[in-house]
């Protein structure tokens, strides 16, 4: 089955500094990719997909994310956070396999 | 109102108690899942549903059982309830086939603490 890894646990950032959350997937074939966001009592809402095509993709709050396929990532950036982009975001990895499987997310803090 | 709602949103029980969580979807959605959300783990499928009385084991089943009698409810039970799955509990749906294609629109959640 694929897995998700996201490397950091919890991110600070300044507002209007750039962020960047890092997603590492590993899936024999073609990976689905998805960021989600979920803020605090909150269920989980998208803010990205990748299927195929181009590997710059843009979401909905100002985010994107590129895929590499050399190095298995799908990094999410932003380049200007707003307080209200606190909250936490996973990245998920789909594919043909009737599976999806989630990372353990990061959570992000903004400090004013 | 449209959209995805989960009851109760909060519910305390007891070691050995049977508790159903409820989830409702108004879009006619043909898939639906069940999720746990733990520190450290992130989301991690319980059961999934491709249509009405269809439903399949995900990655964590164990001590769950799911039905499915409408397209637009997926009740969870937990039969006899353990500490270890307290947890926080999202219900999401998806109206394209494919588990592992497509959005997923998810529920609130709710916050189960068995003690």
């Amino acid at each position: 089955a694929q897995s998700v890894t996201q490397p950091d646990i919890h991110i600070t950032v300044s507002e209007g500094a750039s962020l960047e959350l890092r997603c590492n997937y590993s899936y024999g074939a073609t990976p689905y990719l998805f960021w989600y966001v979920q803020s605090p009592g909150q269920g989980l809402q998208l803010l990205l997909k990748y299927f195929s095509g181009d590997t710059l993709v843009q979401g909905i709050k100002g985010f994107e994310a590129e895929f590499k396929r050399s190095q298995s990532s799908f990094n999410l950036r932003k380049p200007s956070v707003h307080w209200s982009d606190a909250a936490e975001y996973f990245c998920a990895v789909g594919g043909g396999n009737n599976d999806m499987r989630f990372g353990a997310g990061t959570r992000l803090t903004v400090k004013p | 109102d449209a959209g995805i709602t989960q009851s109760p949103r909060y519910k305390i029980t007891e070691t050995g108690r049977q508790v159903t969580l409820m989830c409702h979807q108004t879009w006619s959605h043909s898939y639906m899942f069940w999720y746990r959300q733990d520190l450290g783990h992130g989301l991690r499928l319980i059961y999934y549903s491709a249509a009405a009385d269809i439903t399949d084991k995900g990655e964590v089943p164990d001590g769950y059982v799911v039905s499915r009698s409408k397209t637009e409810n997926f009740p969870l039970t937990l039969e006899s309830a353990t500490r270890s799955q307290t947890s926080v509990y999202f219900c999401a749906s998806t109206s394209v086939a494919g588990v592992g294609y497509n959005e997923q629109f998810f529920g609130p959640g709710t916050r189960l603490t068995v003690l």
